[in-house]
């Protein structure tokens, strides 16, 4: 299968607290795993991620591991700023046919409350 | 150039009509995506075209027609929609490292 399950659907958090997005994928033949933020009336737009040879991964405020063993990789906001509010999908691409089929995540809209 | 760019960027049509949408982008990637989404949904892949061939189809109604003409262009040809097709339609190009770029969209409504 190459179904990709994230959690939360939504996620409320006061300015300045971190925020925590799981994403679980079932496609062993994945080997790559980014983040996307979509703003409000906007394009997707990579954020962070990650490949299967490393753990963590980290970009100032964001970070992004990856348990490759349990198949789950995690978005970490640290110091969240309104301008964090946006909806956030996880990917797990399988290779395919000589591309990438790219699927994303089922999103978790995050409101960082001032 | 790193854009990828749609148009038109608004399409309102009947469920007679026959329109197309249109993807361009100039970074020399070689796979383009045609992705469908609702509001408050993920993207909904519909097609993927590698090296101008269609690799990929979601199982996509033949109302929806794709073509890519050449590797910098991608259209998706629209004939007999529904009003439940109505929907943001997302063009995307893949970059050597994994990353999708995706275009602005192209806002569709059918009446």
């Amino acid at each position: 299968g190459e179904n990709v399950e994230q959690h939360p659907s939504t996620l409320s958090v006061q300015e300045g607290d971190s925020a925590v997005i799981k994403c679980t994928y079932s496609d062993s033949a994945s080997n790559y795993f980014p983040w996307y933020k979509q703003e409000l009336g906007k394009r997707p737009q990579l954020i962070i991620d990650i490949r299967s040879n490393v753990g963590e991964k980290k970009d100032q405020r964001i970070a992004v591991t990856l348990n490759k063993t349990a198949k789950h990789f995690s978005l970490h906001i640290t110091e969240t700023q309104p301008e964090d509010s946006a909806v956030y999908f996880c990917a797990a691409p399988r290779p395919t046919s000589g591309t990438y089929k790219y699927i994303f995540g089922t999103g978790t809209r995050l409101k960082v409350l001032a | 150039d790193t854009e990828v760019t749609q148009t038109p960027k608004h399409l309102v049509m009947g469920m007679t009509n026959k329109k197309s949408l249109k993807c361009e982008q100039h970074m020399g990637h070689r796979a383009m995506y045609w992705y469908k989404q609702k509001a408050k949904k993920p993207p909904e892949l519909m097609f993927v075209y590698s090296y101008e061939k269609l690799s990929i189809n979601e199982s996509v109604p033949s109302r929806f027609s794709p073509e890519c003409p050449n590797s910098s262009l991608l259209n998706l040809h629209l004939h007999a929609l529904q009003p439940e097709d109505s929907a943001l339609y997302l063009c995307a190009s893949l970059g050597g490292t994994g990353e999708l770029f995706f275009g602005e969209g192209s806002r569709l409504t059918v009446l």
